[in-house]
């Protein structure tokens, strides 16, 4: 079964900062891995999603990469701002059916 | 606007008694998902459905039921709801073909509070 790691659970940066967030998951045959932001108390927007064939997706400051062989995924997030302070999230779909698996989220914090 | 709508937002109910959750989207997607998430243990998926008629189980099934009888629609039914149902509830969407077709959205949520 796919288990979905992100770490750190919480992040707290400046404003202005550049930071990384980190997906890792055990199994390699995915389909695609997508990021999403959650506000408390609200729903998932998805943020960026990338096929199994792809390295990298770019969204405005965000970029997000994968690397399948070492079951992982990075999202930067450049020059941070308090609006980008949310839950992150990612999600892959296996290859092997059509069931997705969710990390528990990196919570993130952008000081003013 | 395209969108998932979910009904309730918030729900508080006693043991044992049938509830409905509505999901509805108006984008045409064939893929439709029910999650419940809870602290500590992220999303988790209970039901899927690939199409109209075509439903399976996701991770965390038991205690639920769902059907899919039209391509908009996707209602989770709790027969006989218990305490560890509480949690909350998130109807998803995404079209189901080409490349981007897992590209997931996402309703609102449905707070469900069982006593």
């Amino acid at each position: 079964k796919q288990e979905v790691t992100q770490i750190p659970a919480a992040l707290s940066v400046p404003e202005g900062e550049n930071l990384v967030l980190n997906c890792s998951f055990t199994d390699s045959a995915i389909y695609n891995l997508q990021w999403f932001r959650q506000d408390p108390g609200k729903g998932l927007t998805s943020l960026l999603l990338i096929q199994s064939s792809q390295r990298e997706q770019t969204s405005g400051r965000l970029n997000a990469s994968l690397d399948k062989s070492s079951g992982r995924s990075t999202l930067y997030i450049a020059a941070s701002q308090p609006g980008d302070s949310a839950t992150y999230l990612c999600a892959v779909r296996t290859n092997t059916g059509n069931q997705f698996y969710f990390g528990t989220g990196t919570s993130l914090t952008v000081i003013p | 606007e395209a969108q998932v709508t979910q009904n309730p937002r918030y729900l508080i109910t006693v043991t044992g008694k049938k509830l409905t959750v509505t999901c509805s989207q108006n984008m045409n997607h064939e893929y439709m998902s029910w999650y419940r998430q809870d602290p500590g243990l992220g999303l988790r998926q209970i039901y899927y459905s690939m199409n109209v008629e075509v439903t399976d189980k996701g991770d965390v099934p038991e205690g639920y039921k769902v059907s899919r009888k039209e391509k908009r629609n996707f209602p989770l039914i709790l027969e006989s709801p218990s305490p560890n149902q509480t949690s909350l509830y998130f109807c998803a969407s995404s079209l189901g073909r080409g490349p981007s077709s897992y590209e997931q959205y996402f309703g609102p949520g449905t707070r469900l509070t069982v006593t």
